[in-house]
């Protein structure tokens, strides 16, 4: 079946080390995102990928890297410079970032608990 | 900057009666808008979206919303609720200037009671 897989459903990281959330989608999707949720807060958008080898920051990039070495993988390393990093990560993709197929698809999520 | 007002947090409804959720939105031009629904621990899953036309929109579930663009909102409506229907809603707003990236509300949750 076509979707989003994100691994691992449930995360724990000791303070101080590097973490990364995998997102695989096998929907031949160009654009790519990262989301953080907290309660409350709604989701927040941490990068975003456009096409395969380019990305960009969002409202909440600090903290945290990406990369998209390739067109159905886009993995993001939680550092250690992210001073609150447990939340529930969320990964969604789109066809391309035009009017048409601006809808987005989402993974199961990641729920990340600093220890 | 595009953001994205859900006026209620939380909002208890009983089953079988209807139940509108809230949505308003800041946006210069024109803007595609989106409700999506989050079941506990699970990710979103798209109810409806208006990118133009008609300004009432039907989606799954027996949802229904529709655009108001004088009074920039996209309220969300069902006539009669499940148990089912208990979730988290999130309205969502994307737009050219922005490279159509989402920007989502703060969420409403919906607790249907029997």
């Amino acid at each position: 079946d076509g979707g989003i897989t994100q691994s691992p459903k449930y995360l724990f990281r000791k303070e101080g080390q590097n973490v990364t959330l995998s997102c695989e989608q096998n929907l031949n999707h160009d654009a790519m995102y990262w989301y953080r949720q907290d309660p409350g807060q709604g989701l927040r958008l941490i990068y975003y990928s456009q096409i395969v080898n380019d990305f960009q920051k969002g409202d909440i990039a600090e903290g945290y890297s990406v990369s998209r070495e390739k067109k159905e993988s886009f993995p993001l390393t939680v550092t250690s410079a992210q001073k609150n990093p447990t939340a529930f990560y969320l990964c969604a993709s789109s066809i391309a970032p035009n009017p048409e197929n601006t809808e987005a698809f989402f993974g199961q999520g990641t729920r990340l608990t600093v220890v | 900057a595009q953001s994205v007002t859900q006026l209620d947090s939380q909002v208890p409804v009983f089953e079988e009666a209807p139940v509108e959720l809230r949505c308003n939105y800041s946006s210069s031009v024109s803007v595609y808008l989106f409700w999506y629904v989050q079941y506990p621990n699970q990710g979103l899953q798209l109810l409806l979206k208006y990118l133009s036309g008609s300004t009432l929109v039907k989606g799954i579930n027996g949802f229904e919303a529709e655009f108001n663009k004088s009074q920039t909102s996209f309220h969300l409506r069902k006539p009669s609720v499940h148990i089912s229907d208990t979730a988290e809603y999130f309205c969502a707003v994307s737009e050219p200037i922005n490279d159509y990236k989402l920007s989502f509300g703060a969420g409403t949750t919906v607790t249907v009671r029997a």
